[in-house]
């Protein structure tokens, strides 16, 4: 049984520098959502995926941020000209009806530097 | 605005007692899931259970039980016998079917520790 994976699970980068963090939802899982994570803080919504199509996004999500699904099975989230304020974990969760219970990886912890 | 309270930041509970997790939250859709998410600190969110908000009965999963009071709009976790491994952060999160039915809101969690 193989739940929701990440990677990778750490990322140190430089300030102005561009990530892209990846997750591999459970396979028969049609959506796909990403939040964002900082210290002390619960989980904060960033987008959802219904199979390859992009229906929601925060306005946490920034121009900086884009995210896709393109076969509608993983998922990248990229992040442009990275900030010191991005620095947070960044989880990914998938689902499928008709519970559409959220499962979650493991995370990505990102530190800017 | 869909809101969830937690108003314990941390508890500390000696091991085999019972504990109750306090949440209340505020919805204006009348249809809603509750859920509590344990995240130990390697960083992972298990869920744990879920109470959608027409559920007559309140939702159990083996030590886990929900306490759901519609009224007062409130969805207390309580773990019987409490192990070792159940120091943690709990967060209670809410789902409106209705108005976003993609996104959870979580709470600010609550960490527990559990006492040997």
């Amino acid at each position: 049984d193989t739940g929701v994976s990440q990677d990778p699970r750490h990322k140190i980068t430089k300030r102005g520098q561009n990530v892209t963090f990846r997750c591999d939802p459970i396979s028969e899982h049609n959506r796909l959502y990403w939040y964002r994570q900082t210290l002390g803080q619960g989980p904060e919504f960033l987008t959802y995926f219904q199979n390859e199509a992009q229906l929601e996004k925060s306005r946490l999500l920034s121009d900086r941020f884009s995210a896709e699904r393109p076969k509608g099975s993983f998922s990248t989230l990229e992040i442009q000209r990275t900030e010191q304020g991005d620095s947070a974990m960044y989880l990914c969760a998938s689902s499928s009806s008709p519970s559409d219970t959220q499962y979650f990886g493991p995370g990505t912890r990102l530190t800017v530097l | 605005a869909q809101k969830i309270t937690q108003t314990q930041p941390g508890m500390f509970v000696q091991e085999k007692e019972a504990v109750t997790l306090d949440c209340t939250y505020d919805t204006s859709d009348p249809s809603y899931g509750l859920f509590w998410y344990k995240q130990p600190s390697s960083g992972e969110m298990i869920f744990l259970i879920y109470q959608g908000s027409y559920d007559q009965q309140n939702a159990t999963e083996g030590r886990y039980s929900l306490n759901f009071q519609k009224a007062r709009k409130s969805a207390n976790l309580v773990i019987s016998a409490s192990q070792l491994g159940d120091s943690a952060m709990y967060f209670c999160a809410m789902r409106e079917e209705y108005s976003s039915a993609s996104k959870i809101i979580f709470g600010s969690g609550t960490r527990l520790s559990i006492r040997p």
